[in-house]
């Protein structure tokens, strides 16, 4: 069966820093994987998905993500962040032809003024 | 155009009480999803209908969950009698459709649901 982990429960970051959301997954059949942000008092938001090809990912407001089949892995990444990027962020993974999502337990990320 | 909407945001309600929830899909989707998060834990799929049939139900945690949804537009999530390890936060989402990889989860803002 497929799980997700998200090591980091909460990750502080200044304003203007980079930041790195740690995601690692575990299937034994080829994946969809997904993250998607919450924002305070909203419902869920895709920020971006890998299905196929590039490894690279490019999603909205400036975050990207890296799909690493060797490591599993699908780690979110933001060159630079602002007080509004403070949400909380889940990572997904779906198991090829199965519209189940498997979520992760969440990081919440914290943006220091 | 309108989102996904759940109702209500909030319920407070008693061991042994009976709740449902509503979720009004985006006019159009096909595809509806409910799922769960309890405190703390990861967001739990519970179930999937593609119109008014039930696609996949194998997350239901037992037969105290029912969901319908009745001529295809929104659904209803009752649980009866409530257990206090129900608590937690409901989320609806909804898709067009055909796969939901091409098509985003668009998700509600969730209900709240506390058992006491």
């Amino acid at each position: 069966a497929q799980s997700v982990t998200q090591l980091d429960s909460q990750v502080p970051v200044f304003e203007e820093a980079p930041v790195e959301l740690r995601c690692n997954y575990s299937s034994s059949v080829s994946v969809y994987l997904f993250w998607y942000v919450q924002y305070p008092n909203q419902g869920l938001q895709l920020l971006l998905k890998y299905l196929s090809g590039s490894t690279l990912v490019k999603g909205i407001n400036g975050f990207e993500a890296e799909f690493n089949k060797s490591q599993t892995s699908f780690h979110l990444r933001k060159p630079s962040v602002h007080i509004s990027d403070t949400a909380e962020y889940f990572c997904a993974v779906s198991e090829g032809g199965n519209e189940k999502l498997t979520f992760g337990t969440g990081t919440r990320l914290t943006i220091i003024p | 155009e309108a989102g996904v909407t759940q109702f209500p945001s909030h319920s407070v309600i008693e061991k042994g009480q009976t709740v449902t929830l509503r979720c009004d899909p985006i006019s159009g989707h096909d595809n509806l999803y409910w799922y769960r998060r309890v405190m703390g834990k990861e967001i739990k799929f519970l179930l999937h209908f593609v119109k008014e049939s039930k696609q996949d139900e194998s997350g239901m945690p037992n037969n105290r969950f029912l969901a319908e949804r009745t001529g295809g537009t929104y659904s209803t999530l009752k649980v009866q009698p409530a257990e206090l390890e129900d608590s937690g936060v409901y989320f609806c989402a909804s898709s067009p459709p055909g796969t939901a990889y091409n098509s985003p989860l668009h998700f509600g803002n969730g209900t709240r649901l506390t058992v006491t």
